[in-house]
């Protein structure tokens, strides 16, 4: 089936860095991915689409310059927390597409998550 | 526009008792629905679709759910609940092309022996 790795699982950073989370597919080519913020006791929080070769579309209130999003390749998109601050502490999941088409045959395939620390 | 609503953010069942989940929809095109779970510091797991034809559809672990169009309602069920099936189960619409889930705000499921 169908594999989504998200790296690093965990990671924490000091406040003012910045942090790159990896979204890979591992054993199918995602023309789209999903990137999802996860906040304590609440449900996820579509952030932005990434499609490959162009630019991400991002939701409503996300900022795009802090958030940075870049699927350059079929299996790989990135999303890079800039200057991160502590109120940016979150679980972030990624999840992957097989491809445009009947939304029914798109079931996404989630990574398992990367939560993020900022001190 | 659509959304997903999830009465109770925690359940409590004992084991072996009925589990039942609760979910409503709004969508203002034909829905396609989904269960997900998610065990602790986890990504989601996909538990069962709903797309087209037979209204009751069935997933891994023994657990089902109904769409009922006249209800907007998707409600996961499993007969017996079993102590590893306490987890955080959400809720999922879509009628994109894109995939472009909205989730609902999750129930934790919680089992007693």
């Amino acid at each position: 089936g169908a594999v989504v790795s998200q790296h690093p699982s965990r990671v924490i950073c000091k406040s003012g860095t910045s942090v790159k989370i990896e979204c890979r597919s591992l054993d199918f080519q995602a023309t789209t991915m999903f990137w999802y913020r996860q906040f304590p006791k609440k449900s996820l929080m579509l952030m932005a689409t990434s499609n490959e070769g162009s630019k991400a579309t991002y939701e409503q209130g996300v900022e795009k310059d802090k958030f940075l999003i870049n699927h350059a390749s079929l299996t790989l998109s990135t999303l890079t927390v800039t200057s991160a601050h502590p109120e940016d502490s979150s679980f972030y999941i990624c999840s992957a597409s097989l491809g445009q088409g009947s939304a029914g045959a798109n079931v996404l395939t989630f990574g398992a998550g990367s939560r993020l620390t900022v001190l | 526009a659509q959304s997903v609503t999830q009465l109770g953010s925690h359940v409590s069942v004992s084991e072996g008792a009925l589990v039942l989940l609760r979910c409503n929809y709004s969508s203002s095109v034909p829905p396609y629905l989904f269960w997900y779970v998610q065990y602790p510091n986890q990504g989601l797991q996909l538990l069962l679709k709903y797309t087209t034809g037979a209204t009751l559809v069935k997933g891994i672990n023994g657990f089902e759910a109904e769409f009922k169009k006249s209800e907007t309602s998707f409600h996961l069920t499993k007969p017996s609940a079993h102590m590893s099936d306490a987890a955080e189960y959400f809720c999922a619409v879509t009628n994109s092309g894109y995939s472009t889930l909205t989730f609902g705000k999750g129930t934790m499921l919680l089992v007693s022996p």
